[in-house]
């Protein structure tokens, strides 16, 4: 069965990075593009960007421009996310989500930006 | 891109019908038959519930339905039922592999 399997919490001080790492399995890992969403406490989802992983291209939203890296690993099949120069509105839990259709999730990674 | 504008709140009785709309622009919902529908439970991870603007994957009751009309997007839900009570999001496809989300609306059974 498909499955998107995220890396564990991280406790972040500001103007620091973070890597988030997604691994799916249950299907050919380059088959099909990868969406990175985010949900800050208490609000709504917010798309980030898109990885298609068998040639790399990405798509960044406007607003994580310049701070948001995404890359994959086709040796371990996995896709990565990095986010820099953190702050506390960067508190969220962050998602990996399959296709266009995000049709299947990670199970969400929770990252606290806290001093 | 703008979020896709939906309802902060919808209410109704068990066994009526609700509808939640999600509007956009010509650049996102009017545009692309690619507007798909999520439920969400406090803490869990969201689940697609309509897909294509119209489409349900396996598993997902027909009482959950959704239509497309200019730029806004409807999701209905008939027969509502005490375990629909949960938080309902639109997103959309935008172009060249971009989406934008719509705010949420919280769906509470009386």
């Amino acid at each position: 069965q498909v499955q998107l399997v995220q890396s564990g919490a991280e406790v972040k001080t500001p103007g620091a990075s973070v890597r988030v790492s997604c691994q799916p399995s249950g299907y050919t890992f380059n088959t099909y593009g990868i969406n990175w969403v985010r949900q800050a406490p208490g609000q709504g989802l917010e798309w980030m960007g898109w990885i298609t992983p068998s040639n790399g291209n990405t798509n960044i939203a406007q607003k994580f421009l310049g701070r948001l890296t995404l890359t994959t690993d086709t040796s371990t099949a996995t896709i990565y996310m990095d986010l820099t120069s953190l702050t506390s509105d960067d508190t969220a839990v962050y998602y990996c989500a399959r296709t266009q259709l995000l049709d299947y999730w990670g199970q969400g990674t929770f990252v606290i930006v806290s001093s | 891109q703008s979020a896709l504008t939906q309802p902060a709140s919808v209410s109704g009785s068990p066994g009526q019908s609700i509808t939640i709309s999600c509007t956009g622009t010509s650049s996102d919902v009017g545009s692309y038959n690619l507007v798909s529908w999520f439920q969400q439970y406090p803490g869990k991870v969201p689940k697609l519930m309509i897909y294509e603007g119209h489409k349900r994957p396996s598993g997902v009751s027909n009482r959950f339905s959704g239509s497309k009309s200019g730029n806004t997007a409807s999701l209905t839900i008939s027969g509502l039922q005490a375990d629909d009570e949960a938080d309902y999001y639109c997103c959309s496809y935008a172009g060249s592999n971009s989406f934008v989300f719509g705010g949420g609306t919280k769906v509470t059974v009386l």
